[in-house]
């Protein structure tokens, strides 16, 4: 299984509406991360959330790390066709000899309907 | 532009064949993480290297092999070249090998192998 698991896989959203991205990992997160990519392109970073129960926003995301439940939200707010792509939560999960090297899940893929 | 730059972009070669894929990190930044993208196994830590010293391994196969020179420029080694390996293979950087330091992508090099 993995260790870092999305949901949902896919999500088609008509223009302006909000919507919502889970990342929930079977170990303890020491950091997650938040990246968006373009089909075949590389990754764009967009936000670290910090062990403690982080929020943060930029522009019409929002992230939100809850330590006790070892998840993240990825919240868009008012989505825009500028959204789509695939979004991917990567995290630093506690291994003996923490290297910062990121375990990632498998991806949501956001389209966004004019 | 993250500021990391990879070469080639594409790479079409035969099985059996080797290939080198080159990876320059953001202006600063010591530490340098490859990493390998399918579409069955999605993305994938393979290595990491921290001013020119291996820092940790992930999944990277024995035929696989990578350095981080002086310049901190690093390169990676694919040989005996598999239909399996055709792949994205993407080059991060960060600041340090630690955790939480957020981690810049470059473009990916796409290799075909056929």
């Amino acid at each position: 299984s993995q260790e870092l698991e999305q949901s949902p896989q896919s999500l088609i959203v008509q223009e302006g509406k909000n919507l919502t991205i889970n990342c929930t990992s079977s170990k303890t997160l020491y950091g997650l991360y938040w990246y968006k990519q373009k089909y075949g392109e590389g990754l764009i970073f967009l936000m670290m959330l910090q062990k403690g129960g982080e929020e943060k926003s930029h522009e019409k995301i929002t992230a939100k790390l809850d330590e006790k439940k070892q998840q993240s939200s990825l919240h868009i707010t008012a989505s825009q066709p500028s959204h789509a792509g695939i979004y991917l939560c990567g995290a630093d999960i506690y291994t003996s000899g923490n290297t910062g090297k990121l375990i990632f899940g498998q991806g949501t893929t956001l389209q966004v309907k004019p | 532009d993250s500021g990391v730059t990879q070469t080639p972009k594409h790479l079409i070669t035969a099985t059996g064949q080797r290939v080198t894929l080159r990876c320059s990190p953001r202006s600063g930044d010591l530490s340098v993480y490859w990493y390998q993208q399918s579409l069955d196994q999605g993305l994938q830590f393979l290595i990491q290297y921290y001013n020119g010293e291996e820092r940790a391994k992930g999944n990277i196969l024995e035929r696989f092999s990578a350095q981080q020179f002086p310049d901190l420029h690093s390169e990676l080694n694919l040989s005996s070249l598999e239909l399996g390996d055709s792949a994205l293979y993407f080059c991060a950087s960060s600041v340090t090998w630690q955790p939480y330091n957020e981690q810049f992508f470059g473009p990916g090099t796409r290799l075909t192998v056929l």
